[in-house]
């Protein structure tokens, strides 16, 4: 079975640092892309950005380059998505991205990580 | 970028009901527009891909179509576990992968 499992639920002050891990598994896991999406309380979901861990080639949304990093270690497939000052609550999923055909979708989601942020 | 926008951003309906959610492209994207649902305290869910095409496991009453720039999701026959949030996302851009604002969907 082809899963993504994130890591589990942080709460964390304003200014500080984090670095949240996504890990694949029943699959090749450097041969696909993996992307994040982020839902802030009450809002729909924004792309952030994406990795392909065989090169570690990485591209992200506008809105987000330069306010986090995405960063995989294809040894212990994990993607990670980590920022130097944190400063909304949100929560993260990582996706996979399947190709076929010449279209790509997001499948499977990570179960998602719940960041707070709260002094 | 492409401009994903959804209408309506909700909608009251009931179980057995039929139901049309559009979601409009900003410019032409092909067939690369995905559908999803998402359930409070779950991972949002693929229902369709490439417009029309129904991911394995999703049930028959939900299908898709359009191309261009104007696509629309239908479920045929209202169910319970039907209501949720539902958005559609362009895969046409592969530099910035957008998604519609979404469509809550709420029993009537």
């Amino acid at each position: 079975e082809v899963q993504l499992v994130q890591s589990g639920a942080e709460v964390k002050k304003p200014g500080e640092s984090l670095k949240i891990s996504c890990k694949g598994s029943g699959y090749s896991f450097t041969t696909y892309w993996i992307g994040w999406v982020r839902q802030m309380p009450g809002k729909g979901l924004e792309w952030m950005g994406i990795i392909y861990p065989g090169d570690s080639d990485t591209r992200y949304s506008p809105s987000f380059q330069g306010q986090v990093t995405i960063s995989a270690d294809k040894s212990i497939s994990t993607a990670y998505l980590q920022w130097s000052s944190l400063k909304d609550t949100a929560m993260y999923y990582c996706v996979r991205l399947t190709s076929a055909a010449g279209t790509r979708w997001f499948d499977p989601w990570g179960q998602g990580t719940l960041v707070t942020v709260s002094s | 970028d492409i401009q994903m926008t959804q209408s309506p951003s909700s909608l009251s309906a009931s179980v057995g009901d039929r139901v049309t959610i559009t979601c409009r492209a900003s410019q032409s994207i092909s067939n690369d527009l995905n559908w999803y649902q998402h359930k409070p305290g779950k991972a949002p869910k693929l229902l369709i891909y490439a417009a029309s095409s129904l991911q394995s496991g999703v049930p028959s009453r939900f299908s898709g179509s359009g191309s261009g720039t104007d696509f629309t999701l239908t479920i045929s026959s209202l169910q319970p576990e039907d209501f949720a949030t539902y958005y559609c996302q362009q895969s046409y851009n592969t530099r910035v992968y957008t998604f519609g604002q979404g469509t809550k969907l709420e029993i009537k």
